[in-house]
């Protein structure tokens, strides 16, 4: 039973460098989306997937690419990050495409840019 | 634009004290409503949620009743417990995406036996 999985849990990138975030569920979920979470500041929706071949963009989107070609797999790209871009990530996916959908949380990568 | 606001943290408790942490709304339309808590190290996990109006939602010993009147969510517990020592966030939810929640800063638990 392992919902939404995560990986890596632990990065530390240097300014510039490029990575990718893996993101997987196995429960069929159509609806996945990526936040970040700082001290203060909550979590902010980076980018969501309403399904495969879908994406759009939350409120801190720049600097950050998804896609989505399989309903399991929802990747994220820093494509040159940035010491801003140091923060905890969390994917979450959820069944249902209606406002009283929860959503459930992998357990996050905590990522540091030098 | 819709945003939520939470009293803010530390909250620091004994064992068997009353919880109750303040979060208020503003939104368009009739969202829902959601408390999600996290413990260290991991991610969040719903722990209860209202979708209209006066309904109350209730999980683990913990309550919030949707007050549309004065747009707000607040968490309350009758007797809290070490365990229950984690960050609690109030978010919300009017978009038919389910994906797009809109989070509270999150409020920090701290219960002392």
């Amino acid at each position: 039973n392992a919902g939404v999985t995560q990986t890596p849990k632990f990065q530390v990138l240097k300014t510039g460098q490029s990575m990718t975030l893996q993101c997987a569920q196995d429960m069929n979920h159509e609806y996945m989306s990526w936040y970040r979470q700082d001290p203060g500041m909550g979590l902010r929706l980076i980018h969501y997937s309403v399904g495969a071949g879908i994406t759009d963009q939350g409120e801190v989107p720049n600097g950050y690419n998804v896609s989505r070609s399989t309903t399991e797999d929802f990747p994220l790209r820093l494509l040159s990050a940035a010491p801003s871009q140091t923060s905890v990530y969390f994917c979450a996916s959820t069944l249902e495409g209606t406002r009283d959908s929860p959503l459930h949380f992998g357990n996050g990568t905590r990522l540091t840019v030098t | 634009g819709n945003s939520v606001t939470q009293m803010e943290g530390p909250v620091t408790l004994s064992e068997e004290a009353f919880l109750t942490i303040n979060c208020t709304y503003t939104a368009t339309g009739y969202p829902s409503l959601f408390w999600y808590v996290q413990y260290p190290g991991e991610g969040l996990q719903l722990l209860l949620k209202a979708t209209k109006a006066d309904d109350k939602g209730s999980n683990k010993g913990f309550e919030a009743t949707y007050r549309k009147e004065t747009t707000s969510f607040h968490l309350e517990k009758g007797s809290v417990q070490v365990s229950d020592s984690a960050v609690y966030f109030c978010a919300l939810s009017d978009r038919q995406a389910g994906t797009a929640l809109i989070f509270g800063k999150g409020t920090t638990l701290s219960v002392s036996s």
